[in-house]
């Protein structure tokens, strides 16, 4: 009974594609977040919605473009992919935009070759 | 801008000995303070939170934690350390200055038990 879901969970894939993460939340909260984890395992947010609108946006280039197609879904597509967007990338959610808990997906490692 | 600085990258202890994972936090006003726990190859689950109530706050698994606000210290602790406990430990700090909460992480401790 997987609360946060994300898939695919391992995702290989070559310079210059274009690639989909997808995340779901059975927690019935309103707001969703992703989080990019480098390889030295530091942990940076990159976006925030809340009711399917974006609250928080940090310094991330525009090839990546987060799509909220409801309270339940924040999906991540990375255009152009580069090197350096190898990471793990981790879907979380919390109720209300000051929500304290946030609950933490399993991650999805991406290697870009 | 709130940060938190977690002194140690690695701990080692023994099966049974106490644990101490050092955490000290910057905030210009007061903080919401967590511990977090991720085991290899896994997402991040919540150990314990503090949020301006009891400043000795218990987690789950035995894990605790004492705010003390003239150190700003945030450190973890466990009486006696399980296998299990292996994992990497990351000390975060909530920072509200839009409104909107945003989790800032610090640079993980990995603690290593042995038996």
């Amino acid at each position: 009974d997987t609360a946060v879901s994300q898939t695919p969970k391992y995702l290989v894939t070559q310079m210059g594609n274009d690639k989909s993460i997808k995340c779901e939340q059975n927690l019935g909260h309103d707001t969703m977040y992703w989080y990019k984890q480098d390889s030295k395992k530091f942990l940076k947010i990159m976006f925030s919605y809340n009711n399917k609108e974006l609250i928080i946006n940090e310094t991330v280039p525009n090839r990546f473009s987060p799509k909220s197609p409801d309270k339940a879904h924040l999906n991540l597509h990375i255009n152009s992919l580069e090197l350096g967007d190898s990471a793990v990338y981790f879907c979380a959610s919390s109720q209300g935009v000051t929500g304290y808990e946030q609950y933490f997906g399993p991650g999805t490692r991406l290697t870009v070759t | 801008a709130q940060s938190v600085t977690q002194l140690d990258s690695h701990v080692s202890v023994s099966e049974g000995t106490p644990v101490l994972l050092r955490c000290n936090y910057s905030s210009s006003y007061s903080p919401s303070l967590f511990w977090y726990v991720q085991h290899p190859n896994k997402g991040l689950q919540l150990l314990l939170k503090y949020t301006s109530a009891a400043t000795l706050v218990k987690g789950i698994n035995g894990f605790e934690a004492e705010f003390k606000k003239s150190e700003t210290s945030f450190h973890l602790t466990k009486p006696s350390a399980h296998m299990s406990d292996a994992a990497e430990y990351f000390c975060v700090v909530s920072d509200r200055g839009t409104g909107f909460q945003k989790l800032v992480f610090g640079t993980g401790t990995r603690l290593l038990v042995s038996p």
